[in-house]
């Protein structure tokens, strides 16, 4: 079984709907974050928690908002979604290591279109 | 400008070449250096790490880093079309990653 899952795999809606995507993990691992990947732009950080009660803003936060409803549950919601935030979204988890490197498991992605 | 510049590619090999990818970043504050590489329809999955400067050789794979002159570099020897992925480099100061765009390789039977 796959240790951090994402849902749904694929989603296509149109812009002003409210989207949930879905990340769970059975790492047992603290730390949780949300990506997205646009081609040639690589991984951007979109939010992140370090534990159920930490929230923190990534670099393109600006129309997303997250729940951390549990250590191995982590959402990202689109508001009101629009075009420019089709793309792939990943859920990445880490845990830090006794040397301080932070090496974070990602989920399969999740590929969001929006019309 | 980017804090971690990576050429997109896609480079295009034949099967059993050596293949050099490459990243510069700005941030003198990196210390951890990876490599994760992405199969298509995948998440991307940690390759390699090194901690600051040198090199770290995991069986065909060759991590360098030149801190001085803010350049990391994976080698690839005798690759394998197996190895056709996007290859993203990352840095950290410790705790977040920062990401550059990804190569596309494709390595040819």
């Amino acid at each position: 079984d796959a240790d951090v899952t994402q849902t749904p795999r694929n989603r296509i809606t149109k812009t002003g709907k409210r989207i949930m995507l879905e990340c769970s993990q059975t790492k047992g691992h603290d730390r949780m974050y949300w990506y997205r990947q646009d081609p040639g732009l690589g991984l951007r950080l979109i939010y992140y928690s370090f534990d159920v009660k930490d929230i923190n803003k990534g670099e393109i936060s600006d129309g997303y908002s997250v729940s951390r409803q549990a250590q191995a549950k982590f959402s990202l919601s689109l508001e009101s979604a629009i075009p420019n935030q089709t793309a792939l979204y990943f859920c990445a988890t880490s845990d830090i290591g006794t040397s301080g490197f932070n090496e974070q498991f990602f989920g399969p992605g999740t590929r969001l279109t929006v019309l | 400008q980017k804090e971690v510049e990576q050429d997109p590619g896609p480079l295009s090999v034949p099967e059993g070449a050596i293949v050099s990818l490459n990243c510069t970043y700005s941030n003198s504050a990196f210390q951890y250096f990876m490599w994760y590489r992405q199969y298509s329809r995948k998440g991307p999955e940690l390759l390699m790490y090194t901690y600051s400067s040198g090199n770290k050789e995991d069986g065909r794979f060759t991590a360098q880093v030149d801190k001085s002159s803010k350049y990391i570099s994976l080698f690839i020897r005798d690759s394998q079309p197996s190895d056709s992925a996007t290859y993203l480099c990352a840095m950290s100061t410790g705790n977040m990653l920062t990401f550059g765009g990804g190569t596309r390789l494709m390595v040819k039977p």
